[in-house]
């Protein structure tokens, strides 16, 4: 089992530009998330999606769009990239959207945005 | 709002000693989990250990314990017999156990570096 992957791994982009961060789960789980890590802080929750097809905002959803294309892959999108969004993106899921169901990580997104 | 607090930016330990990180969070919450998670150079982020906050007995995994203080709103990680792979930035984890709108994410403190002295 891979887990979650997460593409691309790192990449630049022009302020104005736009891109998709794409994730995918192997493992069946019904709740997936986008979180940002930025130097200093801990994660923050950008989006969350409980069950496929639903999506809701999290801590910080503004200049993101996200889209659950189905049970494996959950994508976020940013249509107009700005320099506050230079950060580490981490795509989780977890098998329900319960407290007590652990959240598996990808490896990240690294992205810088100039 | 919950929030999470680690008052140690970096830590540092002799291989084969025992650290401790501290962990401290504030919630008006009666149950909820809390997490221990291992960012290594790569970032992944990879689970620990975890509590369930109605749970007195504190968790262990193998050299990992937790020693959690509910009235006291704590939750310290202990390593022990560390060991050079266990370098890592360590972050601790707040999850509430009512899930609706608002509380499915997992709140994280700023994490604590820990180098390991050969």
């Amino acid at each position: 089992n891979a887990g979650v992957t997460q593409t691309p791994k790192f990449q630049v982009l022009k302020t104005g530009q736009s891109m998709t961060l794409q994730c995918a789960q192997d493992m069946n789980h019904n709740s997936m998330y986008w979180y940002r890590q930025d130097p200093g802080m801990g994660l923050r929750l950008i989006y969350y999606s409980a069950s496929e097809g639903t999506t809701d905002k999290g801590e910080v959803p503004n200049g993101y769009n996200v889209s659950r294309l189905n049970k494996r892959e959950f994508s976020l999108r940013l249509e107009s990239a700005a320099p506050s969004q230079t950060s580490v993106y981490f795509c989780a899921s977890s098998r329900r959207p319960t407290g007590q169901e652990t959240q598996y990580f990808g490896p990240g997104t690294r992205l810088l945005v100039l | 709002a919950q929030t999470v607090t680690q008052s140690q930016p970096e830590m540092s330990v002799q291989e084969a000693e025992t650290v401790t990180l501290s962990c401290t969070y504030d919630t008006s919450e009666s149950d909820y989990y809390l997490f221990w998670y291992k960012q290594p150079p790569s970032r992944q982020m990879i689970l620990v250990i975890r509590q369930e906050a109605y749970k007195q007995q504190n968790a262990t995994e193998n050299r990992f314990s937790v020693n959690f203080q509910k009235a006291a709103k704590s939750f310290s990680l202990k390593i022990s017999d560390s060991q050079l792979g266990d370098a890592a930035m360590y972050f601790c984890a707040y999850r509430s156990a009512i899930t609706n709108f608002g509380n499915e994410k997992l709140t994280f403190g700023t994490g604590t570096r820990l180098t390991i002295i050969p």
